[in-house]
């Protein structure tokens, strides 16, 4: 069974730093691209960044290119994503979710529950 | 970027009727070399995490009821529950993988009558 447990999400101040993990397990890691989808308070979902299987391949909404960075260690069966110069606008919950396919783009079969961020002053 | 347009914002249907909800793509997201439409539907309930329905615009996943059903081609898009149940109250998203970034539609929140 795919299970995708978040961690490191909180309460930060705009303009600071924060990364989040996910900790992959009962499935082949590293045969899988993944993903990261966020969620804001009563809004719908938001496609946030995505790797291919090996992280050789990754992409970026619009709204984080440059500020956020997704990266894998498939040794640790872990995805990060780091998250500079945090804004309010960046206040939601993240899930992690696994693609269906070792390229990037393909459907996402699986979620984690989510980790929630907060950007606040 | 590729616009997902989902119709309508909110939908509801009596218990053992069809619902359907539409999805348009700003740009086709088939591609034609594998002739697959690179479209997904999922579906959220309150407090729950995304799950997947329908890939490749038409492909139902495991286990999900035989109810659901995608059909579409190019830019337009739908996703069909027959015979709605108590339990498919949610909120419906389509989402294009077909070239990043990903996007999804604002989703469609299907209630009972």
């Amino acid at each position: 069974e795919v299970q995708l447990v978040e961690s490191g999400g909180g309460l930060v101040q705009p303009g600071r730093s924060l990364r989040l993990s996910c900790a992959a397990s009962g499935f082949t890691f590293d045969g899988y691209g993944m993903h990261w989808v966020r969620q804001a308070p009563g809004k719908g979902l938001e496609w946030v960044s995505g790797t291919n299987w090996n992280g050789g391949t990754v992409a970026y909404a619009d709204s984080v290119k440059g500020r956020f960075t997704i990266s894998r260690d498939n040794a640790k069966n872990s995805l990060y994503l780091q998250m500079d110069s945090l804004g309010v606008e960046d206040t939601a919950l993240y899930y992690c979710a696994k693609g269906l396919l070792s390229l990037i783009g393909a459907g996402l079969d699986g979620w984690g529950k989510g980790t929630t961020v907060t950007v606040s002053s | 970027d590729i616009v997902m347009t989902q119709s309508p914002e909110s939908l509801a249907v009596s218990l053992g009727e069809r619902a359907t909800i539409n999805c348009k793509t700003s740009q086709s997201v088939l591609y034609t070399s594998n002739k697959k439409n690179y479209l997904a539907w999922y579906q959220q309930k309150p407090g729950q995490p995304p799950k997947l329905l329908i890939t490749w615009s038409s492909d139902r996943e495991f286990g999900v009821p035989v109810r659901f059903s995608g059909s579409g081609s190019g830019t337009d898009f739908t996703l069909t529950i027959r015979s709605l149940q108590a339990e498919d109250v949610a909120v419906y998203y389509c989402q294009q993988y077909y070239s990043a970034p990903y996007t999804f539609g604002q989703g469609t929140k299907l209630y009972i009558k």
